[in-house]
């Protein structure tokens, strides 16, 4: 199957550490892909990994890759009110030797309270 | 650089019209990809066009259509609306020799 899951909701207070997590099902994904969705926008990419890493650090946004049990994760640490909205996960799917096709989780959304 | 732009940002029409919807892409980005977001289905994969030729197509009917022009520039067309239609239209693109899609900020189309 192609499916990409996610949990569909994460609250946190402010200051604390979020993590978002996510299952593919593609072994032959080469990257994944994280975007965030603030309401009425389109996406904005936060970060992606390669499949042969294992983590990716990049300012207060940490991605873990477990390439065996196809599970990534997303840690944002000091989440903010800011960090308020939709996460997507995504992998990329090789069609031919294309990369023009990424699939997506259904999104978390990630409430911060003050 | 300027980022993905899309035109119009909201559209109305009702049932049975036809809808145009425009992509820029990144300049110097080749590849343009089209993605249905709806709250039922989430994103779903519409078509890509790299030098203007289709590369590659979700599963979506043939009243979806789309095409590419020289600057790299796309759209997207949807003819006999339906209501199921209404959904959020990003557009994305990328540069050649990577995988990193960079989206625009949607077109909204509502189908009454």
């Amino acid at each position: 199957g192609e499916d990409v899951e996610q949990s569909l909701f994460l609250s946190v207070r402010e200051g604390d550490s979020s993590v978002i997590n996510c299952t593919y099902t593609d072994s032959s994904s080469t990257y994944l892909y994280w975007y965030k969705q603030e309401p009425g926008a389109g996406l904005q990419l936060l970060t992606y990994i390669f499949s042969n890493m294992d983590m990716k650090q990049d300012q207060r946004l940490t991605v873990l890759l477990n390439k065996k049990d196809k599970h990534l994760s997303l840690r944002i640490a000091d989440t903010q009110t800011g960090d308020s909205a939709i996460y997507f996960c995504a992998e990329s799917k090789m069609n031919g030797g294309s990369q023009g096709n990424l699939i997506f989780g259904k999104g978390t959304k990630l409430s911060v309270k003050p | 650089k300027a980022g993905v732009t899309q035109t119009p940002r909201y559209l109305i029409k009702t049932r049975g019209q036809q809808v145009t919807l425009s992509c820029s892409p990144i300049s110097g980005h080749r590849s343009v990809s089209w993605y249905q977001q709806t709250p039922g289905q989430g994103l779903q994969f519409l078509f890509e066009y790299f030098s203007e030729t289709q590369r590659n197509k979700g599963n979506f009917p043939g009243r979806f259509s789309g095409r590419q022009f020289s600057n790299s520039r796309s759209e997207m067309n949807v003819s006999t609306l339906e209501l199921g239609d209404s959904a959020l239209y990003l557009c994305a693109s990328r540069s050649t020799g990577t995988d990193t899609q960079y989206f625009g900020p949607g077109t909204r189309l509502t189908v009454l």
